[in-house]
């Protein structure tokens, strides 16, 4: 089966850095995807890692690593609207389009 | 441009009764999947439908069911409502047919369960 933890929460302030971290146990899987969702919205895609190594998009960059069983999601400049819930996922193999996704991160960002 | 309309937004029902929700992609979508989120159990994967024929199954009970029809609307019924069924129901679109691609989801239906 396939399990993924994170931190319940994460508090900053506006203009810094943070990292959101998921570790994963899984049999399989094709990558790592990471997706934001603010309250009373829907989730929406930000990141995704099929390959070991960084992906950088804008401000956000997600980190995953095979051998660690390890990936991150990297939030720069931190804005207010970035408050939201930030999910890891996981595409397991064989499961076509099917998400299994972590239990989420709220993030607070402060000013 | 990815996109997906969900229908109804709200709804309410009690105990007992049955429910029909609604998901229709814009054309081109083929593959429809259906996620519950809840407090407690977070997003959890229902189901997967692509080109008409589930292809993929979560682990709920034969209590929830879907279907997709040729223009790619996809439907999940729940029957016998249990209180524990109040959640956030949403439906996701993805056009590739590859695995992992980038999931487009819906804006839910809030389902409360009196």
């Amino acid at each position: 089966g396939q399990s993924l933890e994170q931190p319940s929460e994460v508090t900053a302030v506006e203009g810094a850095i943070v990292q959101i971290n998921c570790t994963y146990q899984t049999s399989g899987f094709y990558g790592l995807s990471w997706y934001q969702q603010h309250d009373g919205g829907a989730p929406t895609f930000l990141s995704y890692n099929g390959l070991d190594g960084l992906e950088e998009t804008g401000r956000f960059s997600s980190f995953l690593s095979r051998s660690d069983s390890y990936g991150y999601l990297l939030l720069q400049e931190l804005q207010m609207k970035d408050s939201a819930s930030y999910f890891c996922a996981v595409s397991p193999a064989g499961g076509y389009n099917k998400l299994i996704f972590g239990a989420g991160t709220r993030l607070a960002v402060h000013p | 441009k990815a996109g997906v309309t969900q229908t109804p937004r709200y709804l309410i029902k009690t105990r007992g009764q049955q429910v029909t929700l609604s998901c229709s992609p814009i054309s081109g979508h083929r593959s429809v999947s259906w996620y519950q989120q809840t407090p407690g159990q977070g997003l959890q994967f229902l189901f997967e439908y692509f080109s008409e024929t589930q292809r993929n199954k979560g682990n709920f009970p034969g209590r929830f069911s879907g279907r997709q029809f040729s223009n790619s609307r996809s439907e999940m019924n729940v029957s016998t409502l249990e209180l524990g069924d109040s959640a956030l129901y949403l439906c996701a679109i993805s056009l590739a047919v590859v695995e992992g691609n980038e999931q487009f989801f819906g804006p839910g239906t809030r389902l409360t369960v009196l």
